[in-house]
């Protein structure tokens, strides 16, 4: 069985200010992880994945996320938010051995203030 | 490629009711999956289709719940004699085997609000 605990249920930050979100992940095998966005009454959007390779990744809107085997993370970043970063995100993990559903985190709420 | 789509986009019904949602992947995917958002959590598994077989089903499924994929494009997924506690967000996603590794693409979901 496979599980994600999103370790923060909100976090507020201040317009340009660095944020990270964190993700921890249990898994007995390999794993495929990703990070979704969700705004206001839509459904949820890939911002960036790990399938294999290069541990961090990077999405186009300046996001980062770096996998860690041992410690079992895949922690969001971005050094500079914007109002518009104001959503809910959520950790997800995928069996690498079998492509079919996924587990998510609870949600992390980042509120951009001006 | 016209994405996901979930219809209806809200559906308000009474105790009691039987209610059906529909979904239509991305015309290429052969996986479609069924998910369900309640507030304050994130989605949780319901089951998953690959063409037209049903390969897994949640124990969150209950005996009231019935999704289908019969030709192997769009998905119905029936709740009959909804409770109170089916009122949640239904999220489908789909995804294409042997593709980029399971990425799943969501639709905007059917919220759903049990009187």
């Amino acid at each position: 069985a496979q599980s994600v605990t999103q370790l923060d249920s909100q976090v507020p930050v201040f317009e340009e200010a660095p944020v990270e979100l964190r993700c921890n992940y249990s898994s007995s095998v390999s794993v495929y992880l990703f990070w979704y966005v969700q705004y206001p009454n839509q459904g949820l959007q890939l911002l960036l994945k790990y399938l294999s390779g290069s541990t961090l990744v990077e999405s186009i809107n300046g996001f980062e996320a770096e996998f860690n085997k041992s410690q079992t993370s895949f922690h969001l970043r971005k050094p500079s938010v914007h109002i518009s970063d104001t959503a809910e995100y959520f950790c997800a993990v995928s069996e690498g051995t079998n492509a079919g559903k996924s587990t998510f985190g609870d949600g992390t709420t980042l509120t951009v203030k001006p | 490629d016209t994405g996901v789509s979930q219809n209806p986009r809200h559906k308000i019904t009474k105790r009691g009711q039987n209610v059906t949602f529909r979904c239509d992947p991305i015309s290429e995917h052969n996986r479609l999956y069924w998910y369900r958002q309640t507030l304050g959590q994130g989605p949780e598994f319901l089951t998953y289709f690959q063409n037209e077989a049903q390969l897994e089903k949640s124990r969150l499924l209950s005996d009231r719940f019935s999704a289908e994929r019969p030709k192997g494009s769009f998905s119905t997924l029936e709740i009959q004699r909804t409770e109170q506690g089916d009122s949640a967000m239904y999220l489908c996603a789909s995804s294409q085997q042997g593709g980029a590794k399971n990425i799943q693409y969501f639709g905007a979901g059917t919220r759903l609000s049990v009187l």
